[in-house]
C-alpha cells in the first residue's frame, strides 16, 4: 500500500503569494492531520479531520491558514497571504481510530 | 508544565551498543498512549513503537523496546545493538484521553548519533 502522499515536496514563494499544500492519506484511514515543524517551535498540530470533518483547528495560527478535506482521499492546507514566518516543513499524517499516525514525506515551504 | 519531556538534546553512542532515550510525560488521564517516532536527516517521520497505558507488558518491535514505568511516568525507548542507520532525531509523543481524542503532543526530540 502507498503511504501518505504530499505535494509539492518543496515550495519557494514570495511573501504575499497564496500557497496550497496537498495531501492524499492512506486509503481506509479515517483521520487526517496537518502538522508544522520548525526549529523554534518543534512539531505542532495545526488541524485534524475525522471522516472529512474538521475536529480540532485550535492549532491553526491565524486566519491566513485554512484547511479542507473535500473527500476521504484528498486534503489541502492553504496559506493566503504567505509570510516569511510561515517557512517550515508541513507534514500530513493519517491514521485509523486509536492507532498510530503515519506521516507523509513533508513539504518544505520557503517564503521569501 | 510540559506534557512530554525529553531531557537529552543529543546523544553519541558507539555502534553495536544499546541506547536508552529518555521520555517522561505528564497527564492526569488514566487512558493514554505513548509513541516513539524516528526522523532521519532525510526528514520523514517514521513510527517506531506504541505503548498503551493499560498494557501490562512493555512494547517491543524488533530492536526497539519501550521501558514503560507508569508510576514514574516514563516511557524510555531502548534500541538494542545500535546501527549507523539509527542516527536520527527521535521524538516521544503522547495521546491523552480515551476513544475519540486523536491529538498527539510531541516532545522536543533527542538527536542520536551512532559512532562507528
Amino acid at each position: 500500500d502507498a503511504g501518505v502522499i504530499q505535494s509539492p515536496r518543496h515550495e519557494v514563494t514570495e511573501m504575499g503569494q497564496e500557497v496550497t499544500l496537498r495531501c492524499k492519506p492512506i486509503s481506509g484511514h479515517d483521520y487526517l492531520f496537518w502538522y508544522r515543524q520548525t526549529m523554534m517551535r518543534g512539531l505542532e498540530l495545526l488541524i485534524y479531520f475525522n471522516n472529512n470533518v474538521p475536529i480540532d483547528d485550535s492549532g491553526m495560527p491565524e486566519d491566513r491558514f485554512s484547511a479542507k478535506m473535500p473527500n476521504a482521499s484528498f486534503s489541502t492546507l492553504k496559506i493566503q497571504p504567505s509570510e516569511p514566518r510561515d517557512s517550515a516543513v508541513y507534514f500530513c499524517a493519517s491514521s485509523n481510530t486509536y492507532s498510530a499516525q503515519f506521516f507523509g514525506p513533508g513539504t518544505r515551504l520557503t517564503v521569501l | 508544565a510540559q506534557k512530554i519531556t525529553q531531557t537529552q538534546p543529543g546523544m553519541f553512542v558507539q555502534e553495536k551498543e544499546a541506547v536508552t532515550l529518555d521520555c517522561t510525560y505528564d497527564t492526569s488521564d488514566q487512558s493514554y498512549g505513548l509513541f516513539w517516532y524516528k526522523q532521519p536527516s532525510s526528514g520523514e517521520m517514521i513510527f517506531l513503537i506504541y505503548q498503551g497505558s493499560y498494557d501490562e507488558q512493555n512494547a517491543t518491535e524488533g530492536r526497539y523496546s519501550l521501558n514503560f514505568q507508569k508510576a514514574r511516568k516514563s516511557a524510555n525507548l531502548v534500541i538494542s545493538a545500535s546501527q549507523l542507520g539509527d542516527s536520527a532525531m527521535y521524538f516521544c509523543a503522547m495521546r491523552e484521553g480515551g476513544f475519540g481524542n486523536e491529538k498527539l503532543t510531541f516532545g522536543t526530540g533527542t538527536r542520536l548519533t551512532i559512532i562507528p
